[in-house]
């Protein structure tokens, strides 16, 4: 079964940082580019980051460049949110999403995880 | 930036009806549009991609249309598990855009 399982959300305090993990499972991790995508409470959908498999492309939003990095780790089909600079609208429940690149950007998302929710107040 | 706007922001429909969803751009980039459906406390699930093509294990009473600026998804006929909120996301520009949503409620 394709599984994806997010890890390392919570509480912290603006300016803080937070580390968000998916761990795949029932596919061949190192095919496929991830993506993370976040939704702020009663909001739609954003996608924040996104990487190929080789881990050799990324893509970021213009509101996380410079403060999020995504890295990944295709031994332990894992990958990663580094997020700093943390900001109340930052807020959200974040997604790992498997995802198909194509082109220069990313393309859709045809797995999805349920979710880890990032709360940045003080 | 390509904005995509979903009218209405909900649809109340009965079990057995046809639903219509629209998904409006800002600017034209061919059929690189994908529909999504988020139910609470589950995963979201990729419907449609490529503007028309129904993605894996996905019943056929889903369909996809459209292409340019003007796209819609179809339920040919509502069972109690599709009503859900259904997003369309674009990947014909950067950045990677989704719609606002459309609630689909039971009447």
């Amino acid at each position: 079964e394709v599984q994806l399982v997010e890890s390392g959300g919570g509480l912290v305090q603006p300016g803080g940082s937070l580390r968000l993990s998916c761990a795949a499972s029932g596919f061949i991790f190192n095919n496929h580019a991830m993506s993370w995508v976040r939704q702020a409470p009663g909001k739609g959908l954003e996608c924040v980051s996104a990487i190929t498999g080789s881990g050799g492309s990324t893509y970021d939003a213009d509101s996380v460049k410079g403060r999020f990095t995504i890295s990944r780790d295709n031994s332990k089909n894992t990958v990663y949110l580094q997020m700093n600079s943390l900001r109340a609208e930052d807020t959200a429940v974040y997604y790992c999403a498997r995802t198909t690149w194509a082109g220069q950007v990313p393309d859709f998302m045809d797995v999805w995880g349920k979710g880890t929710t990032v709360t940045v107040s003080s | 930036e390509i904005v995509l706007t979903q009218p209405p922001g909900t649809l109340s429909l009965s079990p057995g009806e046809r639903a219509t969803l629209s998904c409006r751009a800002s600017q034209s980039f061919s059929n690189y549009l994908a529909w999504y459906q988020q139910k609470p406390g589950q995963a979201l699930r990729l419907l449609i991609y490529g503007a028309s093509s129904r993605a894996t294990g996905i019943p056929d009473r889903f369909s996809g249309s459209g292409s340019g600026t003007d796209f819609t998804l179809t339920i040919s006929r509502l069972e109690p598990e599709d009503f859900a909120v259904y997003y369309c996301q674009q990947y014909g520009g950067s950045p990677l855009t989704f719609g606002g949503g459309t609630k689909v409620e039971i009447k």
